[in-house]
């Protein structure tokens, strides 16, 4: 596609449910990136799929975090048994072979625990 | 590992002054260099970027930046604020050591007073 596609905008789910959140990045961009984007907390990254490699998942903040991607295209971030400090707009950013490492961002997923 | 400090989580300025917006990195490599913009209610887009060569780069808007080795710094300038300048900015930064995994600072929101 055109851009980065991110679903679903909004999410208000309740505590102790599971989330899925969707990323469909550029066509043909090798690059996947997660990141959590709390009030006052900046850009925390979660995890970076580049290629065929293995996912760098170093800042995922608890097992309760996962995400995989299919077929080196679409992303799902899933959220397991939600607690209301997950509350933030989730980033989905991907990055081509060429442009110098810069990353084209999706609008965001916010989700809100009840 | 990389890392990004950004000095000042809010700054305020007059229209027509100059606007400093202070980075520090730390990356053991050379580094990629970033400043990325979210204007209210928009995602985020590339401001300006530093790979190699020129250390002052030139982005939309009119803002630059200077990478500074022996700083170890990426300030952000505009020599005279705009009302349209007000936005939250990220430093981030990205080497080959990391895999090219981007980091970014916690943001400086960025207030241009009337």
């Amino acid at each position: 596609g055109a851009g980065v596609s991110q679903s679903p905008s909004n999410k208000v789910t309740e505590k102790g449910k599971d989330v899925e959140l969707r990323c469909d990045p550029i066509s043909g961009h090798t690059a996947l990136y997660w990141y959590r984007q709390s009030l006052g907390q900046g850009l925390e990254f979660l995890i970076y799929f580049q290629g065929n490699s293995a996912p760098d998942k170093s800042g995922l903040p608890s097992d309760r975090f996962s995400a995989e991607r299919t077929g080196g295209s679409v992303s799902t971030l899933t959220i397991q048994r939600t607690q209301q400090e997950d509350s933030a707009v989730y980033l989905c950013a991907s990055r081509g072979e060429s442009g110098a490492n810069v990353l084209t961002f999706g609008a965001g997923s916010r989700l809100t625990v009840l | 590992a990389q890392s990004v400090t950004q000095l000042g989580s809010h700054v305020s300025v007059s229209e027509g002054a100059l606007v400093l917006l202070r980075c520090n990195y730390s990356s053991s490599v050379p580094p990629y260099l970033f400043w990325y913009v979210q204007y209210p209610n928009q995602g985020l887009q590339l401001l300006l970027k530093y790979t190699t060569g020129a250390t002052l780069v030139k982005g939309i808007n009119g803002f630059e930046a200077e990478f500074k080795k022996s700083e170890t710094s990426f300030h952000l300038t505009k020599p005279s604020a705009h009302m349209s300048d007000a936005a939250e900015y990220f430093c981030a930064v990205s080497d080959r050591a990391g895999g090219f995994k981007t980091i970014f600072g916690a943001g400086t929101r960025l207030f241009v007073k009337a």
